[in-house]
């Protein structure tokens, strides 16, 4: 069946360090993929999105990586500061626009000063 | 930049008893939706809302679940006879639809509490 998992529960870095934060998915059939940020108290909120016709897609500090080889999809974020500690997600969909995500568990993410 | 409300920021009741979450979605958006998460888990998918209609429902949407747009801005998940696994974090989230990029939106979330 489907599944989309992160292989590490919790990540801890140094402000100023780059990130990568993994996600495997099971389902060759996935199509599009979110990676989201939740900070304590709140919903997730969207980082960054790639498809599955794309290999990498550069935002704003973040890049995502999408490896549809081995069904692997990473999360860069350059230059770590402390906001970007939170819980990440990977979450995957099938059919184009069809918002029925599957999530993965998520990585916490501890920024250090 | 616009958000998706929900109230109440967290709920108590007592197992048996009605829910209504409440939502209001971005008001330009047109598909709606109802995600959970229990604590310390993934978050979840439930439920998919167009055009009046559920478009798409996962397994955890059984029969005591339902959802409803009762005007042109609320967008409600109604939970009929509460259990104790019920207690969850509901997210409600919307999307403009379409062709071209658009993004989930979610909103903060109501924490259900069932004793």
């Amino acid at each position: 069946g489907e599944s989309v998992g992160l292989h590490l529960p919790t990540l801890s870095v140094q402000e100023g360090d780059n990130s990568i934060i993994n996600c495997a998915y099971s389902n060759s059939a996935s199509d599009y993929f979110i990676w989201y940020k939740q900070e304590s108290g709140k919903g997730p909120q969207f980082i960054i999105d790639i498809r599955s016709n794309m290999d990498k897609r550069q935002g704003q500090r973040v890049t995502v990586l999408l490896n549809k080889t081995v069904k692997h999809l990473s999360l860069q974020i350059a230059a770590t500061q402390p906001g970007d500690s939170a819980v990440y997600f990977c979450a995957d969909t099938i059919g184009g626009s069809n918002y029925k995500l599957t999530f993965g568990k998520g990585t916490l993410l501890t920024v250090n000063p | 930049e616009p958000e998706v409300t929900q109230t109440p920021s967290h709920q108590v009741t007592q197992m048996g008893q009605e829910v209504i979450l409440r939502c209001v979605p971005i008001s330009n958006h047109l598909y709606f939706y109802w995600y959970r998460q229990i604590l310390g888990q993934k978050v979840e998918f439930l439920v998919s809302f167009y055009n009046n209609e559920i478009s798409e429902k996962s397994e955890i949407f059984d029969d005591q679940f339902s959802v409803e747009r009762p005007d042109g801005s609320n967008f409600t998940l109604k939970i009929r006879s509460t259990k104790l696994e019920d207690s969850a974090m509901y997210f409600c989230a919307s999307d403009r639809g379409g062709s071209g990029a658009n993004v989930l939106t979610f909103g903060a979330g109501s924490r259900l509490t069932v004793l």
